[in-house]
């Protein structure tokens, strides 16, 4: 069984749509992130939680908001979906943070299509 | 601007081969850096990661090297294999905002 999942997988939506994508791990990690990937962009970082009752701002989090719902799950929300939000979003999980040289584990994707 | 980034976007190598794949950071202020490996419609995958304190790094198969003066980091694969085909990210890890900033990615092709 996957540590991390995702879901859903793939989404088609239609811009103006509110989405939610979830996030659950079994590693017991306090750490989850979320990022979203574009052709010849690499991975960006959308928001990142330490812990149940911490949340922060990653590089890109203008139209995204989060929920960390409980230790093993983290949800990334698109208010009002529109188009280049397209992308490939993966979570993240670490059991320390990255100044302690720990290895994320990140989940398999969700594809969104914002028509 | 802080960039991590990638010489050559695709890779092709003959099975057997050993493989290099390339990456430029503009940052010398970073702690630590990381490969990761992301094969067709999977996350990417902790490969090896290297200390700024070090110049080299070997794990099973595979090599990292980096190169603080003109701020150059690689990574050599041994005897690549049809399973090293991938999109391999290098990565930077800046400690005091605890995130990773990664690179575009270079494709790796090996051919049988």
């Amino acid at each position: 069984d996957a540590d991390v999942t995702q879901t859903p997988r793939n989404r088609i939506t239609k811009t103006g749509k509110r989405i939610m994508l979830e996030c659950s791990q079994t590693k017991g990690h306090d750490r989850m992130y979320w990022y979203r990937q574009d052709p010849g962009l690499g991975l960006r970082l959308i928001y990142y939680s330490f812990d149940v009752k911490d949340i922060n701002k990653g590089e890109i989090s203008d139209g995204y908001s989060v929920s960390r719902q409980a230790q093993a799950k983290f949800s990334l929300s698109l208010e009002s979906a529109i188009p280049n939000q397209t992308a490939l979003y993966f979570c993240a999980t670490s059991e320390l943070g990255l100044a302690g040289g720990n290895e994320q584990f990140f989940g398999p994707g969700t594809r969104l299509t914002v028509l | 601007g802080e960039s991590v980034g990638l010489h050559l976007p695709t890779l092709s190598v003959q099975e057997g081969d050993n493989s290099i794949i390339n990456c430029a950071y503009s940052n010398s202020a970073s702690d630590y850096f990381i490969w990761y490996k992301q094969e067709s419609g999977k996350g990417p995958q902790f490969i090896i990661d290297i200390r700024s304190n070090m110049d080299k790094r070997q794990g099973q198969r595979v090599t990292v090297l980096l190169n603080k003066t003109v701020k150059h980091l690689s990574l050599q694969i041994a005897a690549t294999q049809p399973g090293d085909s991938a999109v391999y990210f290098c990565a930077e890890v800046k400690t005091s905002y605890d995130k990773v900033i990664f690179g575009p990615g270079t494709s790796l092709s090996v051919i049988p």
